[in-house]
């Protein structure tokens, strides 16, 4: 699975467009990029999955460019119920084995 | 539907004592997932199961640990005997395996502290 590598913390102001960049060299061809979210004494949360160019849904954006070496959500206009810490993971195509990495620490400010 | 519901939602135990976590998963889906979650190791995936039968049980740390599918509704995670370096907070996952956007769905976890 392609070992994923991301920011370990961030900071953001409410009403800010957040961009969490998650470097992946050595990402797989049937690899896919997936973020999670994940709040305090809670369980991880799907965001959004993309294997290559743009994907968006009703939460967030994922630009993943043509090389596919790196991949970067877009959280538009966060609040602070943003505060979370975000995981980019790799995903290997037809299995369902996630490597959970440190993830990215975002603290939205008032 | 409910969600992922895992029991106990905490557990507090004595060392060598047997702890077991319960975790009914998303009904219809066939995959399901065993993590442990800790400030230094992070989230691991322990072991995951598809249409009952494990696939992959290399994150599980040793004997001591053990993890059964009965049913497709139900599974369980034993330690036997607890130590005081397996507290964490334990989440179960279930998925649905063949859908265009693979999503696993976790539940609320159990916190397990070993005294």
């Amino acid at each position: 699975l392609a070992k994923t590598t991301q920011p370990i913390s961030m900071d953001s102001y409410e009403g800010q467009e957040v961009n969490i960049t998650c470097s992946h060299n050595n990402i797989a061809t049937n690899d896919y990029i997936t973020w999670y979210q994940q709040f305090p004494s809670q369980g991880p949360r799907f965001i959004i999955q993309g294997y290559k160019t743009k994907v968006t849904n009703e939460v967030a954006s994922l630009f993943i460019p043509a090389d596919r070496k790196s991949s970067t959500l877009s959280l538009p206009r966060v609040s602070l119920s943003d505060t979370a810490v975000y995981y980019c993971l790799g995903q290997r195509e037809g299995t369902y084995k996630y490597i959970f990495g440190t993830g990215t620490r975002l603290k939205v400010l008032a | 539907d409910a969600g992922v519901i895992q029991s106990p939602r905490h557990e507090v135990t004595e060392m060598g004592q047997e702890v077991t976590l319960r975790c009914k998963p998303i009904s219809g889906h066939n995959s399901l997932f065993w993590y442990r979650q800790t400030m230094m190791r992070g989230l691991e995936l322990l072991i995951y199961f598809n249409n009952n039968v494990p696939i992959d049980d290399s994150g599980m740390p040793e004997d001591r640990f053990s993890a059964k599918m009965p049913n497709a509704s139900f599974s369980t995670l034993k330690i036997q005997p607890s130590e005081p370096r397996d507290s964490a907070v334990y989440f179960c996952a279930s998925s649905l395996t063949g859908a265009l956007v693979h999503e696993q769905f976790f539940g609320p976890g159990t916190r397990l502290t070993v005294l």
